[in-house]
């Protein structure tokens, strides 16, 4: 029974190239979360994502990020023309329904983002 | 904003002494709480949970606690090992449900042989 999968595990990119983080929830689970966590802080939620539909994207920048998670693949996070500010870990969770009390959240291994 | 925040950035135990990790929360509203436990170069392992109509929860060597009135959470482990040592978060998720959790800064916990 594998656990949220994500990849790459480590992402280097130049000042103005794009990212595009996968993952893949743990299965039978249909809701996705992306957080960002910066060096020495906890995490900090971006985007909530059901099948097909953002549920709640209120902790992500307006501009040049997005998210999606496609009927059938993994979920993908997408940063456009990145910048220094932008590296960071990106952790994705999953859980099976919608946010019901006591549900826990499983959280991958992340990606490492490093804007160069 | 509302915050979740922690007392103390690092803690050092004696292998076998108890540990006590503490956090306070600003936001009243909240109901739901978790401690994570995070290890270097890994994501978040959820360790243990309280809901705001309890003050104690007790799990496989670890205890949290939840004292409503002062906003403040800790979580205390039991004859720590050194495989406890890493960061360790608490989090809130406010009213309902887990779509956002608001995350403290963190501690770490050095677990000395």
């Amino acid at each position: 029974n594998a656990g949220v999968m994500q990849n790459p595990r480590h992402l280097v990119r130049r000042r103005g190239q794009e990212a595009r983080l996968r993952c893949s929830p743990m299965k039978g689970h249909s809701h996705v979360y992306w957080y960002r966590q910066l060096p020495e802080e906890g995490l900090k939620f971006m985007v909530y994502l059901q099948k097909e539909n953002i549920i709640d994207e209120s902790g992500m920048p307006k501009e040049r990020f997005s998210a999606e998670f496609p009927k059938e693949g993994p979920s993908i996070l997408r940063i456009q023309q990145v910048v220094r500010g932008d590296s960071a870990a990106y952790f994705c969770a999953s859980s099976p329904s919608l946010g019901m009390v006591n549900e826990k959240l499983f959280f991958g291994s992340g990606t490492q983002l490093s804007v160069l | 904003g509302e915050s979740v925040g922690l007392h103390l950035p690092t803690l050092s135990v004696q292998e076998g002494d108890n540990s006590i990790i503490n956090c306070a929360y600003s936001n009243s509203a909240s109901d739901y709480f978790i401690w994570y436990k995070q290890e270097s170069g890994k994501g978040p392992q959820f360790i243990i949970d309280i809901r705001s109509n309890m003050d104690k929860r007790q799990g496989q060597r670890v205890t949290v606690l939840l004292n409503k009135t002062v906003k403040h959470l800790s979580l205390q482990i039991a004859a720590t090992q050194p495989g406890d040592s890493a960061v360790y978060f608490c989090a809130e998720n406010g009213n309902f449900g887990n779509e956002k959790l608001t995350f403290g800064t963190g501690t770490r916990l050095t677990i000395i042989p």
